[in-house]
């Protein structure tokens, strides 16, 4: 089975820090992505990447910036956390189209509170 | 540009009856079309897909959806729904604009099945 974990389920954080938000897939999937969940909104992708080192913006990149620097890990980074930014954030990974499924999987999500 | 559209945001249905969660996109190409499902505290899994081929796909917990290419709608189905389908429902869209690998993800339809 794959497996996406995440670092944390839940985590708070304080206005102004610094946030980084980790990611592992074992299934060996060149694309990774980063998504914020919202009531209402849905998923909102954030930043993705298809390759090592490689990454493009999502919909809603302003606020975060991203790392891959392994194919198996995909880090979130909150450069100064903001109120605004306080939401359910899930990573999630797949091959690249038309390789496999195109089935993209889910890590269990992680809860940011920012106060 | 991809955009989905979820009409419903809660669905309530007692059990045993059937229901249908209707989902519609807007892309001017070739598209792959998604239901995932997300139980309560759980991250998203996929309920299944459409690619290519039989309009009419099927989940193996007897959930269906039809590819309808005119009216650009994937609405999903299940003629006796259980009280283990609560859940949250996305609906999502990639196309050929992107390769088919970036997914844009509908605002999510909540089934609330009552016993």
């Amino acid at each position: 089975d794959v497996k996406v974990t995440q670092s944390s389920r839940y985590l708070v954080k304080r206005t102004g820090e610094k946030v980084f938000l980790e990611c592992v897939q074992d299934m060996d999937h060149e694309n990774m992505f980063w998504y914020r969940q919202d009531p209402g909104l849905g998923l909102r992708l954030i930043y993705f990447s298809y390759d090592v080192k490689m990454k493009e913006k999502g919909d809603i990149p302003e606020g975060y910036s991203v790392s891959r620097e392994k194919k198996e890990r995909f880090s979130l980074i909150l450069e100064s956390a903001s109120t605004n930014q306080t939401s359910m954030y899930l990573c999630a990974s797949s091959f690249p189209s038309g390789v496999a499924t195109d089935t993209q999987y889910f890590g269990p999500g992680t809860r940011l509170t920012v106060l | 540009a991809q955009s989905v559209t979820q009409l419903d945001s809660q669905v309530p249905v007692f059990e045993e009856a059937p229901v249908e969660l209707r989902c519609n996109y807007s892309s001017s190409v070739s598209v792959y079309l998604f239901w995932y499902v997300q139980y309560p505290n759980q991250g998203l899994q996929l309920l299944l897909k459409y690619l290519s081929g039989s309009t009419l796909v099927e989940s193996i917990n007897g959930f269906e959806a039809e590819f309808n290419k005119s009216q650009t709608s994937f609405h999903l189905r299940k003629p006796s729904v259980h009280i283990s389908d609560t859940a949250e429902y996305f609906c999502a869209v990639s196309d050929e604009e992107t390769s088919y690998d970036k997914v844009i993800f509908g605002p999510g339809t909540s089934l609330s099945v009552i016993p």
